[in-house]
C-alpha cells in the first residue's frame, strides 16, 4: 500500500499570502496525484488531478506540482474562503486508493 | 446536475449488518466507476471500496475485505454497499463518490453528502 504523508499538519496564513502544502508518497506514484479541499460539514471537492490539472471551476490561485514521490499544492493568494482541510490522494498503485492525513489551512 | 444521495445509515450493534445505497442522477451512471469513502469522527478520508462502470472490477480496502460487498444496478443508477459483521471501528460517515473514469484507478470528482454509520453496543 502506498502511504501518503502530508506536511505540515496545520498552517496559518494571512489573507493574500501564499500557502504551500506538501505531500509525500512512500513510493513513486508518477503523476497520478490529486488534491481535495474539505470544509467543515461538507464533502470533499476535487481541486487538482494528474498532479497539476485544475478541476472544473477551480480558481487559478490553486496550483499543483511535483512528480514521483514529492508533490506540492500552492494557493498563491489566500482568500478567506480557502480555510479548509486539504488532502492529497494517489491513484497510481491501487487498490487501495490512499489519502494523506490532511493539512488544515487557517486564515490568520 | 450531478447528484449523489446516500441512504441506509444508522445505529447498529457490533456484528450486525447494514446496506447502504447511493442514488445517482445527472450523468450516464454506467460510464463511471464509483467508490465508497468513509470518514471516522475527527479523522481523515479512507477509501473503502470501488467498482468499475460495468461492475466487473471490484476492489476493497483490506480493512473491510470479506465483510463488505459493493455492487451496482446500472438500470437503477444505484450503488450499494452491504456491510456485514460490523465493528466499532467501522463507525464513520460513508460517502459515495464518482470516479472520473470508468475504472477505479482515478480521482473522484463528485461526492454525496454521506450517511452516518454508528456501530455501538
Amino acid at each position: 500500500e502506498v502511504v501518503m504523508t502530508q506536511s505540515p499538519a496545520a498552517l496559518s496564513v494571512s489573507p493574500g499570502e501564499r500557502a504551500t502544502l506538501s505531500c509525500r508518497a512512500s513510493q513513486s506514484v508518477y503523476s497520478n496525484l490529486a488534491w481535495y479541499q474539505q470544509k467543515p460539514g461538507l464533502s470533499p471537492r476535487l481541486l487538482i488531478n494528474d498532479t497539476s490539472a485544475r478541476a472544473t471551476g477551480i480558481p487559478a490561485r490553486f496550483s499543483g506540482s511535483g512528480s514521483g514521490t514529492e508533490f506540492t499544492l500552492t494557493i498563491s493568494s489566500l482568500q478567506s474562503e480557502d480555510s479548509a482541510i486539504y488532502y492529497c490522494q494517489q491513484y497510481y498503485n491501487w487498490p487501495p486508493l490512499t489519502f494523506g492525513g490532511g493539512t488544515q489551512v487557517e486564515i490568520k | 446536475e450531478v447528484q449523489l444521495v446516500e441512504s441506509g445509515g444508522g445505529l447498529v450493534q457490533p456484528g450486525e449488518s447494514l446496506r447502504l445505497s447511493c442514488a445517482a442522477s445527472g450523468f450516464t451512471f454506467s460510464n463511471f466507476a464509483m467508490s465508497w469513502v468513509r470518514q471516522a469522527p475527527g479523522r481523515g478520508l479512507e477509501w473503502v471500496s470501488g467498482l468499475s462502470g460495468n461492475g466487473v472490477g471490484i476492489y476493497y480496502a483490506d480493512s473491510v475485505k470479506g465483510r463488505f460487498t459493493v455492487s451496482r444496478d446500472n438500470s437503477k443508477n444505484t450503488l450499494y454497499l452491504q456491510m456485514n459483521s460490523l465493528r466499532a471501528e467501522d463507525t464513520a460517515i460513508y460517502s459515495c463518490a464518482r470516479n472520473v473514469l470508468s475504472w477505479g484507478g482515478s480521482p473522484m470528482d463528485y461526492w454525496g453528502q454521506g450517511t452516518v454509520v454508528t456501530v455501538s453496543s
